[in-house]
Protein backbone atom coordinates (compact mmCIF):
# COMPACT_ATOMS: atom_id res chain seq x y z
CA UNK A 1 0.00 0.00 0.00
CA UNK A 2 1.41 3.65 -0.36
CA UNK A 3 0.11 7.03 1.04
CA UNK A 4 1.01 10.51 0.70
CA UNK A 5 0.41 12.77 3.99
CA UNK A 6 0.49 16.98 3.38
CA UNK A 7 0.05 17.43 7.07
CA UNK A 8 -0.58 20.84 6.78
CA UNK A 9 -3.84 21.39 5.71
CA UNK A 10 -4.04 25.47 5.25
CA UNK A 11 -1.14 27.88 4.95
CA UNK A 12 -1.58 31.65 5.34
CA UNK A 13 1.63 33.78 4.44
CA UNK A 14 2.20 37.71 3.33
CA UNK A 15 3.13 38.27 0.09
CA UNK A 16 7.20 37.94 -0.56
CA UNK A 17 7.84 35.28 2.17
CA UNK A 18 8.95 32.19 1.70
CA UNK A 19 7.02 28.92 2.32
CA UNK A 20 7.33 25.92 2.25
CA UNK A 21 4.61 22.56 1.54
CA UNK A 22 5.39 19.32 3.21
CA UNK A 23 4.79 15.62 1.72
CA UNK A 24 5.71 12.80 3.28
CA UNK A 25 5.27 9.51 1.55
CA UNK A 26 5.27 5.48 2.23
CA UNK A 27 5.40 2.88 -0.45
CA UNK A 28 7.22 -0.38 -0.62
CA UNK A 29 8.12 -0.11 -4.02
CA UNK A 30 12.00 0.70 -4.75
CA UNK A 31 10.85 2.57 -8.18
CA UNK A 32 8.79 5.40 -7.86
CA UNK A 33 7.80 8.62 -8.99
CA UNK A 34 6.76 11.95 -7.20
CA UNK A 35 4.70 14.68 -8.35
CA UNK A 36 3.31 17.96 -7.22
CA UNK A 37 0.61 19.60 -8.71
CA UNK A 38 -1.37 23.22 -8.22
CA UNK A 39 -4.68 23.50 -8.25
CA UNK A 40 -5.73 26.99 -8.98
CA UNK A 41 -9.17 28.71 -8.02
CA UNK A 42 -10.13 27.75 -11.36
CA UNK A 43 -10.25 24.19 -10.65
CA UNK A 44 -7.90 22.79 -13.31
CA UNK A 45 -4.88 20.69 -11.71
CA UNK A 46 -1.69 21.74 -13.15
CA UNK A 47 1.53 19.56 -13.76
CA UNK A 48 4.10 21.17 -11.90
CA UNK A 49 7.17 18.65 -11.05
CA UNK A 50 7.88 14.68 -11.26
CA UNK A 51 10.96 12.80 -9.47
CA UNK A 52 12.07 9.32 -9.67
CA UNK A 53 12.90 7.54 -6.38
CA UNK A 54 16.72 7.50 -7.77
CA UNK A 55 17.56 10.89 -8.56
CA UNK A 56 18.06 12.84 -5.15
CA UNK A 57 18.89 16.12 -6.91
CA UNK A 58 17.34 19.10 -5.69
CA UNK A 59 15.59 21.00 -8.42
CA UNK A 60 15.27 24.57 -8.74
CA UNK A 61 12.40 26.43 -11.49
CA UNK A 62 12.25 30.07 -10.94
CA UNK A 63 10.64 31.01 -7.37
CA UNK A 64 9.68 27.35 -7.09
CA UNK A 65 12.35 24.38 -5.35
CA UNK A 66 11.90 21.21 -4.35
CA UNK A 67 14.13 18.98 -2.01
CA UNK A 68 13.44 15.05 -2.34
CA UNK A 69 14.89 13.22 1.14
CA UNK A 70 14.81 9.78 0.44
CA UNK A 71 16.13 9.19 4.27
CA UNK A 72 12.81 10.73 5.64
CA UNK A 73 10.45 9.99 2.79
CA UNK A 74 9.86 13.65 1.79
CA UNK A 75 9.15 15.45 -1.44
CA UNK A 76 9.31 19.26 0.26
CA UNK A 77 7.87 22.41 -2.05
CA UNK A 78 9.22 26.00 -1.42
CA UNK A 79 8.24 28.62 -2.81
CA UNK A 80 10.38 31.64 -2.48
CA UNK A 81 8.95 35.26 -2.59
CA UNK A 82 5.52 34.20 -2.61
CA UNK A 83 2.98 35.76 -4.56
CA UNK A 84 -0.66 36.31 -4.80
CA UNK A 85 -0.55 34.28 -7.84
CA UNK A 86 0.35 31.64 -5.73
CA UNK A 87 -2.98 31.18 -4.47
CA UNK A 88 -4.16 27.44 -4.86
CA UNK A 89 -4.29 24.33 -3.50
CA UNK A 90 -1.21 21.87 -4.00
CA UNK A 91 -1.00 17.96 -4.56
CA UNK A 92 1.50 15.72 -3.87
CA UNK A 93 1.29 12.26 -5.26
CA UNK A 94 2.82 9.22 -5.29
CA UNK A 95 2.90 6.79 -8.31
CA UNK A 96 4.25 3.52 -8.37
CA UNK A 97 4.99 1.35 -11.86
CA UNK A 98 3.21 -2.50 -11.92
CA UNK A 99 3.89 -3.99 -15.25
CA UNK A 100 2.18 -1.93 -17.48
CA UNK A 101 -0.27 0.00 -14.73
CA UNK A 102 0.58 2.98 -12.29
CA UNK A 103 -1.27 3.60 -9.35
CA UNK A 104 -1.21 6.84 -8.54
CA UNK A 105 -2.08 8.12 -4.82
CA UNK A 106 -2.80 11.52 -3.83
CA UNK A 107 -2.45 13.18 -0.93
CA UNK A 108 -5.32 15.35 0.32
CA UNK A 109 -3.52 18.21 -0.38
CA UNK A 110 -2.43 21.76 1.08
CA UNK A 111 -4.14 25.23 0.50
CA UNK A 112 -1.93 27.99 0.27
CA UNK A 113 -3.30 31.73 0.98
CA UNK A 114 -0.98 34.24 -0.21
CA UNK A 115 -2.24 37.72 1.12
CA UNK A 116 -1.37 41.16 -0.61
CA UNK B 1 -0.83 22.08 -25.61
CA UNK B 2 -2.76 19.33 -23.60
CA UNK B 3 -5.82 19.46 -23.23
CA UNK B 4 -8.34 18.00 -21.36
CA UNK B 5 -12.50 18.95 -21.94
CA UNK B 6 -15.16 17.92 -19.49
CA UNK B 7 -18.44 18.10 -20.91
CA UNK B 8 -19.82 20.58 -17.96
CA UNK B 9 -18.66 22.26 -15.68
CA UNK B 10 -22.01 22.62 -13.22
CA UNK B 11 -24.66 20.34 -12.99
CA UNK B 12 -27.72 19.69 -10.91
CA UNK B 13 -29.48 16.12 -10.84
CA UNK B 14 -32.07 14.67 -8.76
CA UNK B 15 -31.61 11.63 -6.65
CA UNK B 16 -32.14 8.44 -9.06
CA UNK B 17 -31.24 9.71 -12.62
CA UNK B 18 -28.68 8.32 -14.67
CA UNK B 19 -26.05 10.65 -15.18
CA UNK B 20 -23.31 11.04 -18.04
CA UNK B 21 -19.71 12.60 -17.26
CA UNK B 22 -18.49 13.16 -20.58
CA UNK B 23 -14.43 13.18 -20.89
CA UNK B 24 -12.36 13.86 -24.21
CA UNK B 25 -8.46 14.13 -24.29
CA UNK B 26 -6.25 15.48 -27.80
CA UNK B 27 -3.13 14.07 -26.75
CA UNK B 28 -3.41 10.53 -27.76
CA UNK B 29 -3.21 9.55 -23.92
CA UNK B 30 -3.49 5.54 -23.68
CA UNK B 31 -4.50 6.38 -20.09
CA UNK B 32 -7.62 8.01 -18.46
CA UNK B 33 -8.74 8.06 -15.16
CA UNK B 34 -12.10 9.36 -13.26
CA UNK B 35 -11.49 11.17 -9.68
CA UNK B 36 -13.44 12.64 -7.37
CA UNK B 37 -12.42 15.40 -4.96
CA UNK B 38 -14.08 16.23 -1.72
CA UNK B 39 -12.76 18.48 1.17
CA UNK B 40 -10.57 16.65 3.24
CA UNK B 41 -10.04 13.39 1.41
CA UNK B 42 -8.08 14.50 -1.52
CA UNK B 43 -8.44 12.68 -4.77
CA UNK B 44 -9.59 9.50 -4.91
CA UNK B 45 -10.07 7.30 -8.16
CA UNK B 46 -12.98 6.17 -9.01
CA UNK B 47 -11.95 4.11 -12.37
CA UNK B 48 -9.48 4.57 -15.33
CA UNK B 49 -8.83 2.86 -18.38
CA UNK B 50 -5.81 1.79 -19.99
CA UNK B 51 -6.99 1.01 -23.49
CA UNK B 52 -10.11 1.49 -25.62
CA UNK B 53 -13.26 -0.92 -24.24
CA UNK B 54 -10.21 -1.38 -21.11
CA UNK B 55 -11.14 -0.25 -17.39
CA UNK B 56 -10.04 -1.00 -14.48
CA UNK B 57 -11.66 -0.12 -11.01
CA UNK B 58 -9.91 2.28 -8.46
CA UNK B 59 -10.17 3.18 -5.14
CA UNK B 60 -14.28 3.93 -4.38
CA UNK B 61 -15.81 2.39 -7.75
CA UNK B 62 -19.05 1.45 -5.92
CA UNK B 63 -21.86 3.49 -7.73
CA UNK B 64 -20.55 4.25 -10.57
CA UNK B 65 -19.15 2.50 -14.20
CA UNK B 66 -17.57 3.67 -17.18
CA UNK B 67 -17.02 3.86 -20.52
CA UNK B 68 -14.21 3.66 -23.31
CA UNK B 69 -15.22 2.80 -26.83
CA UNK B 70 -12.87 5.69 -28.68
CA UNK B 71 -9.45 6.62 -27.49
CA UNK B 72 -9.83 10.38 -26.80
CA UNK B 73 -13.31 9.50 -24.94
CA UNK B 74 -14.14 8.62 -21.23
CA UNK B 75 -17.39 8.86 -20.04
CA UNK B 76 -18.39 8.56 -16.41
CA UNK B 77 -21.59 6.76 -15.36
CA UNK B 78 -23.81 7.40 -11.97
CA UNK B 79 -26.38 4.78 -12.66
CA UNK B 80 -28.70 6.36 -10.41
CA UNK B 81 -26.98 9.28 -8.87
CA UNK B 82 -27.60 9.61 -4.85
CA UNK B 83 -26.93 12.91 -2.46
CA UNK B 84 -23.75 11.24 -1.29
CA UNK B 85 -22.16 11.46 -4.42
CA UNK B 86 -22.54 15.23 -4.59
CA UNK B 87 -18.62 16.12 -5.56
CA UNK B 88 -16.48 17.55 -8.01
CA UNK B 89 -15.40 15.19 -10.60
CA UNK B 90 -12.01 15.08 -12.02
CA UNK B 91 -10.80 13.84 -15.30
CA UNK B 92 -7.09 12.93 -15.98
CA UNK B 93 -4.89 11.43 -19.22
CA UNK B 94 -1.31 10.34 -19.11
CA UNK B 95 0.81 8.27 -21.17
CA UNK B 96 1.43 4.59 -20.37
CA UNK B 97 4.28 4.20 -18.12
CA UNK B 98 6.99 2.58 -19.07
CA UNK B 99 10.12 -0.05 -17.80
CA UNK B 100 12.28 2.85 -19.32
CA UNK B 101 10.58 6.09 -18.03
CA UNK B 102 8.32 5.06 -15.45
CA UNK B 103 5.74 6.98 -14.73
CA UNK B 104 3.86 9.92 -16.95
CA UNK B 105 2.44 12.96 -14.98
CA UNK B 106 -1.42 13.42 -15.55
CA UNK B 107 -3.32 15.96 -17.27
CA UNK B 108 -6.56 17.50 -15.89
CA UNK B 109 -9.48 18.97 -17.03
CA UNK B 110 -11.37 21.44 -15.45
CA UNK B 111 -13.83 19.23 -13.32
CA UNK B 112 -17.53 18.80 -12.91
CA UNK B 113 -19.43 20.57 -10.01
CA UNK B 114 -21.96 17.85 -9.72
CA UNK B 115 -25.09 18.21 -7.04
CA UNK B 116 -27.34 15.86 -6.62
CA UNK B 117 -30.46 16.57 -4.39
Amino acid sequence: AQKVTQAQTEISVVEKEDVTLDCVYETRDTTYYLFWYKQPPSGELVFLIRRNSFDEQNEISGRYSWNFQKSTSSFNFTITASQVVDSAVYFCALSAYSGGYQKVTFGIGTKLQVIP
Amino acid sequence: DVKVTQSSRYLVKRTGEKVFLECVQDMDHENMFWYRQDPGLGLRLIYFSYDVKMKEKGDIPEGYSVSREKKERFSLILESASTNQTSMYLCASSFPPTRRRGSYEQYFGPGTRLTVT
